[in-house]
């Protein structure tokens, strides 16, 4: 089956930098790639996806980047705001199936 | 808010017993989805419905088994409990089946067993 793996498992930055969080898989087939953000004691919220045939999708401060080849994607979030400290979690999915990473703590000092 | 509803929020029971989750989807989603989230293991996905039928199956235990009813709402029936059972389970929903469709997470079912 397929395998995710995500790094780092936890990321501070200062109010105002960038952030990345980088995911690989294991499965070619995997062919959709959302992330998701939780924040404590909610359910995880879609931020952003991208789908195999597109290999950079940005939306306000927040951009993915895809690399087929090399089976790995990235999450980028520019211009950091104290309320972007959440956890994120990558996932790839085949068909309905979705294999998600462990997640990175993000913490933004301002 | 993301319209999809859970109940309970908590549940606390002993080990070799049996529960049921509950999950509402929002309103007109088809789609159903159960993910099991635990410290160790992350975010697991354990099984999907689509308008009453099940369409995709992950790593679900023997010992689970969900549903879907004609009115969509859907119930995860976990049994003979134990005690690595213990996790955060969320419904999702989406309107329909298939890639890019935005699944929208419930609040969670905190389970503890004991």
């Amino acid at each position: 089956g397929e395998n995710v793996e995500q790094h780092p498992s936890t990321l501070s930055v200062q109010e105002g930098d960038s952030a990345v969080i980088k995911c690989t898989y294991s499965d070619s087939a995997s062919n959709y790639f959302p992330w998701y953000k939780q924040e404590l004691g909610k359910g995880p919220q879609l931020i952003i996806d991208i789908r195999s045939n597109v290999g950079e999708k940005k939306d306000q401060r927040i951009a993915v980047t895809l690399n087929k080849t090399a089976k790995h994607f990235s999450l980028h979030i520019t211009e950091t705001q104290p309320e972007d400290s959440a956890v994120y979690f990558c996932a790839a999915a085949t068909g309905n199936q979705f294999y998600f990473g462990t997640g990175t703590s993000l913490t933004v000092i301002p | 808010d993301s319209g999809v509803t859970q109940t309970p929020k908590h549940l606390i029971t002993a080990t070799g017993q049996r529960v049921t989750l509950r999950c509402s989807p929002r309103s007109g989603d088809l789609s159903v989805y159960w993910y099991q989230q635990s410290l160790d293991q992350g975010l697991q996905f354990l099984i999907q419905y689509y308008n009453g039928e099940e369409r995709a199956k992950g790593n679900i235990l023997e010992r689970f088994s969900a549903q879907q009813f004609p009115d969509l709402h859907s119930e995860l029936n976990l049994s003979s409990l134990e005690l690595g059972d213990s996790a955060l389970y969320f419904c999702a929903s989406s309107p329909w089946t298939g890639l890019g469709n935005e699944q929208f997470f419930g609040p969670g079912t905190r389970l503890t067993v004991l």
